[in-house]
């Protein structure tokens, strides 16, 4: 079981550009969550999806959207990106219930 | 609003010190708690949950136990690679699985 993918691992943008991330689940698992961790501090719940639909949004701006595909893995987008964006971005799959969730190793974004 | 606080922020043990965490809360309605440890740059790893008050879970060198409002890792006997940041994390109820996490504890055990 490869556990919770994500891509790529280290990213680069430039103030204002668009990005994308990916995440492949666990095997099994239905449900993805995408969090933002800043230097020193614990993660912060940007979005949840479930049966392909977005099921709960923390306090992020519009400028973060999301998407679940059919086999249900994942992608996080940020527009217009901010120097404040510069964060790992790490994805957690679970199933619905119960909920135990497990992270993959994070995507390092550094916006210059 | 929902808050966890994680007590001391760092802590520096010689091996073999047995020590406690802490992670208190306040949430509008607990589901779970979490723990995690995490390795520097890379992602959180999974230890335990524990859903009500008086439960305990152990493995290895740790051990987690929950009340009413707080949660405590004990670590017993520890040994330089349980050196990481240890996480707590409260699951919200309501609709969907939303995870708040305190801004963790970073341990460092010296030989």
């Amino acid at each position: 079981d490869a556990g919770v993918t994500q891509s790529p691992t280290h990213l680069i943008k430039t103030r204002g550009q668009q990005v994308t991330l990916r995440c492949s689940p666990k095997s099994g698992h239905d449900t993805v969550s995408w969090y933002q961790q800043a230097l020193g501090q614990g993660p912060q719940f940007i979005f949840q999806y479930y049966e392909e639909e977005e099921r709960q949004r923390g306090n992020f701006p519009d400028r973060f959207s999301g998407h679940q595909f059919p086999n249900y893995s994942s992608e996080l987008n940020v527009n217009a990106l901010l120097l404040g964006d510069s964060a790992l971005y790490l994805c957690a799959s679970s199933l619905n219930a119960p909920y135990e969730a497990f992270f993959g190793q994070g995507t390092r974004l550094t916006v210059v | 609003e929902d808050q966890v606080t994680q007590s001391p922020e760092a802590l520096r043990l010689q091996e073999g010190e047995s020590s406690s965490l802490n992670c208190s809360y306040t949430v509008s309605g607990l589901r779970g708690l979490f723990w995690y440890r995490q390795d520097p740059g890379k992602g959180p790893e999974f230890l335990f949950t524990l859903y009500s008050a008086g439960e305990e879970k152990e493995k290895e060198r740790l051990k987690a136990t929950l009340t009413k409002k707080e949660s405590f890792l004990h670590i017993t006997a520890p040994k330089p690679e349980d050196s990481a940041t240890y996480l707590c994390a409260v699951l919200i109820l309501g609709y969907g699985n939303k995870l708040v996490f305190g801004a963790g504890t970073i341990l460092r055990v010296k030989s």
